[in-house]
């Protein structure tokens, strides 16, 4: 069964600094990727995704992620962050599009300090 | 553009008591999950909804979970009876087509008491 792993349960990094969340999956073949973010007491919101093509995808908010399938990782990225991206972020991971489940990883929590 | 509709948004029962969520998904997508999200985990697909039948229950607890998309539209999940482990955000999901692009609800809040 697939599996996606989230190394880093809690990060801090301060205002304007850069960041990059992991995200390592577990599965045979290249499954479609994803990134949502979740505030407080809100649903998931989608980041970006990846089906195929070029492997560094652009998203909302100013992130980015790049596929690797050598380290079979989608890491998150953003270059400078804004205190309004501390949340909780999910990487998920979908094998068949017609009819598959996400997957979900556990979750990274980040915390901006001014 | 309207989007993924639930409620309630908290619920509080005591164990063995039944509780129901309701799902109404944005207009024209197919395709309906449940998930369930315990404190410090990621969301665990419950069950998947294609129109109104089912693609994927292996996941849902079926002694004491259902649900139903009567109409291929809004959905009902219900729990009878409620464990303590129940205590969860119940999310509410639709998409166009399969997975592509899942959009979220805000969650329902069980506490189990």
């Amino acid at each position: 069964a697939q599996s996606v792993t989230q190394p880093d349960i809690h990060i801090t990094v301060s205002e304007g600094a850069s960041l990059e969340l992991r995200c390592n999956y577990s599965y045979g073949a290249t499954p479609y990727l994803f990134w949502y973010v979740q505030s407080p007491g809100q649903g998931l919101q989608l980041l970006l995704k990846y089906f195929s093509g070029d492997t560094l995808v652009q998203g909302i908010k100013g992130f980015e992620a790049e596929f690797k399938r050598s380290q079979s990782s989608f890491n998150l990225r953003k270059p400078s962050v804004h205190w309004s991206d501390a949340a909780e972020y999910f990487c998920a991971v979908v094998i068949n599009t017609n009819a598959g489940k996400s997957t979900f990883g556990d979750g990274t929590t980040l915390t901006v300090k001014p | 553009e309207a989007g993924v509709a639930q409620s309630p948004r908290y619920k509080i029962i005591e164990k063995r008591q039944s509780v129901a969520f309701w799902c109404n998904p944005i207009s024209g997508h197919a395709t309906l999950y449940w998930y369930q999200q315990i404190l410090g985990q990621g969301p665990k697909l419950l069950i998947q909804f294609q129109n109104n039948g089912v693609v994927d229950d292996s996941q849902l607890p079926k002694d004491r979970f259902s649900a139903e998309r009567l109409k291929g539209v809004d959905s009902t999940l219900k729990i009878q009876p409620a464990k303590l482990e129940d205590s969860a955000v119940y999310l509410c999901a639709s998409s166009l087509w399969g997975d592509t692009e899942a959009f979220f609800g805000q969650g329902t809040r069980l506490t189990v008491v």
